[in-house]
């Protein structure tokens, strides 16, 4: 079935160290995917997106690069800082369904130490 | 505030009660989701409305679980008879644009405890 993995579960680093978070995903036909960062009691909020026409793409310290061969893609942050602690999500669109709906990997707790 | 917004934020019940949960979107947005989330797990997908019509429901959404948008604008979202496996947190999303390509706001979410 649709299905999304993501590893590690959780991920400790060095403050000003780069942190990588791979997703594997099912549907061959997904082409949206959004990560989203969730803090402690909040709501997901959504800090890059990569669909399928486009291989990489980068927001100053953060970067995404998918590979839809091997159906996986990535999270890159460099320079990490103490306030990008939190449990980061990957997700994929799944096509089959036209509603858009997302399913989400398991997700990632990344702990940044001072 | 114009992002999506629930009510109420936490809802404590005792077994076998009903509860209702509500969902506004952003105003322009025409779809709007409904997620669950069990502690440690990423959301999982309960059901979806394009304007008023409820176009997609989960597996997980058992028949004590109904949704409804009856003006194409807030949703709500009713558990009758809780058991203690619904304590979770509720979050709704909404979004424009192409199906599949555009991007998910959250609300805060309504935690559940059932107790």
């Amino acid at each position: 079935g649709e299905n999304v993995e993501q590893h590690p579960s959780t991920l400790s680093v060095q403050e000003g160290d780069s942190a990588v978070i791979k997703c594997t995903y099912s549907d061959s036909a997904s082409n949206y995917f959004p990560w989203y960062k969730q803090e402690l009691g909040k709501r997901p909020q959504l800090i890059i997106d990569i669909r399928s026409n486009v291989g990489e793409k980068k927001d100053q310290r953060i970067a995404v690069t998918l590979n839809k061969t091997a159906k996986h893609f990535s999270l890159h942050i460099t320079e990490t800082q103490p306030e990008d602690s939190a449990v980061y999500f990957c997700a994929a669109s799944i096509r089959s369904s036209n509603t858009g709906k997302l399913i989400f990997g398991q997700g990632t707790t990344l702990q940044v130490k001072p | 505030d114009t992002g999506v917004s629930q009510n109420p934020r936490h809802k404590i019940t005792k077994r076998g009660q009903n509860v209702t949960f509500r969902c506004d979107p952003i105003s322009e947005h025409n779809r709007l989701y409904w997620y669950r989330q069990t502690l440690g797990q990423g959301p999982e997908f309960l059901t979806y409305f394009q304007n008023e019509a409820q176009l997609e429901k989960s597996r997980l959404l058992s028949d004590r679980f109904s949704a409804e948008r009856p003006k194409g604008s807030f949703s709500t979202l009713e558990i009758q008879r809780t058991e203690q496996g619904d304590s979770a947190m509720y979050l709704c999303a909404s979004s424009s644009g192409q199906p599949g390509m555009d991007t998910q706001y959250f609300g805060p979410g309504t935690r559940l405890t059932v107790l």
